[in-house]
């Protein structure tokens, strides 16, 4: 069963909407990340966070923002949709205990703006 | 940065067989993941192996961080196999992944 939770699963929207994906886990986990990944293509780092209220961006530019306000949560924000946004977001946790750093990924949201 | 390379690309079988994928990095590493991708999009993590083997059922993986490769062993192929094989890296102490390209699996009844 999940325990990283992406709501929501497909979402299609105008140009110049705000949206906001949002990224819940119930494991504990300090790490959090977001990718972007376009159809057939490779995962691209484009936001982390390694606890509350610590948030950096990832290789990929992105004009998405992010929030780490509670351990268990991590939402991604889109001020003003654009085309160029629409790709699958995929959110994923990690713990490091015991060193097992091995990712927990949530089931993405596969966003089309329109 | 460090670049993440798999093969092959595409890989078709038929039900039953086996099958290897590879996974080559171009720097040293400290922690390795190999991830299946399935045809609605979901990822799971298959291994975190940074060195060694480790098998889990069907699947074995080893990563021989020297030579700077892994490969992702697949035996006795199922139709529920089929999907995209992804490779993960990340260096020094950083937990971000760099992932590879990917493998697409397919097999056939």
């Amino acid at each position: 069963e999940a325990d990283i939770y992406q709501t929501p699963r497909y979402l299609v929207i105008g140009t110049g909407k705000k949206i906001t994906l949002e990224c819940s886990q119930t494991m504990g986990h300090d790490k959090m990340y977001w990718y972007q990944q376009d159809p057939g293509m490779e995962l691209h780092l484009i936001h982390y966070s390694y606890g509350v209220n610590s948030t950096e961006k990832g290789d990929l530019s992105s004009e998405s923002t992010v929030s780490r306000i509670r351990t268990e949560h991590f939402p991604l924000t889109l001020e003003s949709a654009r085309p160029s946004h629409t790709s699958q977001y995929l959110c994923a946790s990690s713990d490091g205990g015991a060193g097992n750093y091995g990712y927990t990924f949530g089931s993405g949201t596969r966003l089309t703006v329109v | 940065g460090i670049q993440v390379e798999q093969s092959p690309p595409d890989l078709i079988l038929q039900e039953g067989a086996n099958s290897t994928l590879r996974c080559n990095f171009s720097d040293s590493v400290n922690n390795l993941q190999w991830f299946h991708q399935n045809p609605w999009g979901q990822l799971i993590n298959l291994f975190y192996i940074p060195s060694g083997t480790k098998q889990n059922g069907r699947l074995s993986a080893t990563t021989v961080a020297t030579e700077r490769y892994s490969l992702l062993y697949i035996s006795s192929s199922q139709t529920t196999d089929s999907g995209v094989y992804f490779c993960a890296v990340a260096q020094g102490g950083s937990e971000k992944l760099v992932f590879g390209k990917g493998t697409k699996l397919t097999v056939n009844p």
